[in-house]
């Protein structure tokens, strides 16, 4: 089982300023790897997928980055509503595992 | 636009069974691969299982193995989740998800909750 793992578990930025969050994988998932956004009390939304690529009418302020084992999730200019929970999940094989999420709060 | 709703969320006893439905509209239901995932209240995201567009085949979570069953009435445009031999562990918000280019979540509906305890 591929184990991931995301760091920071808290972050907090403040409006307009650049948030990096980190996924890393146990072993090599090579670019099958998901970020998605989860706000309280609302299913999860996908961002990125294929490590890098947008999701359908995501704000381009989100983008993804890294292949293999590491991985970059980067909010640049943040906004307010950007506060909530973010998970990355790998789908390079089974079982599909995701991180423990990073929170993004605004300071 | 895909829509996805859960239903049949309850109130179980450990030991007990339940099952979950996902009526899916917006997209060919049949062509799309479906996943369920669950998230026990204040923790993250777990994955349950997931299945093939035609039903034939399907993966499970080690944790659910033997326990949970997910089938799909294509004629119907629906997902089930069958969860039996329930323990508090069990205890989240499942929800359905699409199958994008890979085995990611790409639409995901609102979830229903299942708590099990005594």
């Amino acid at each position: 089982e591929v184990m991931m793992t995301q760091s920071p578990a808290t972050l907090s930025v403040s409006p307009g300023e650049r948030a990096t969050l980190s996924c890393r994988a146990s072993q090599s998932v090579s670019s099958s790897l998901a970020w998605y956004q989860q706000k309280p009390g609302q299913a999860p939304r996908l961002l990125i997928y294929g490590a890098s690529t947008r999701a359908t009418a995501i704000p381009a302020r989100f983008s993804g980055s890294g292949s293999g084992t590491e991985f970059t999730l980067t909010i640049t200019s943040l906004q307010s509503e950007d506060s909530a929970v973010y998970y990355c999940q790998h789908y390079y094989n089974w079982p599909l595992t995701f991180g423990g999420g990073t929170k993004v709060e605004i300071k | 636009e895909v829509q996805l709703l859960e239903s049949g969320g309850d109130f179980v006893q450990p030991g007990g069974s339940l099952t979950l439905s996902c009526a899916a509209s917006g997209f060919t239901f049949s062509s799309r691969a479906m996943s369920w995932v669950r998230q026990a209240p204040g923790k993250g995201l777990d994955w349950v299982g997931s299945i093939l567009g035609d039903g034939v085949s399907a993966a499970y979570a080690d944790s659910v193995k033997g326990r949970f069953t997910i089938s799909r009435d294509n004629s119907k445009f629906t997902l089930y989740l069958q969860l039996n031999s329930l323990t508090v562990e069990d205890t989240a918000v499942y929800y359905c998800a699409t199958r994008g280019s890979g085995w990611y979540g790409d639409d995901w509906g609102q979830g229903t909750l299942v708590t099990v305890s005594s």
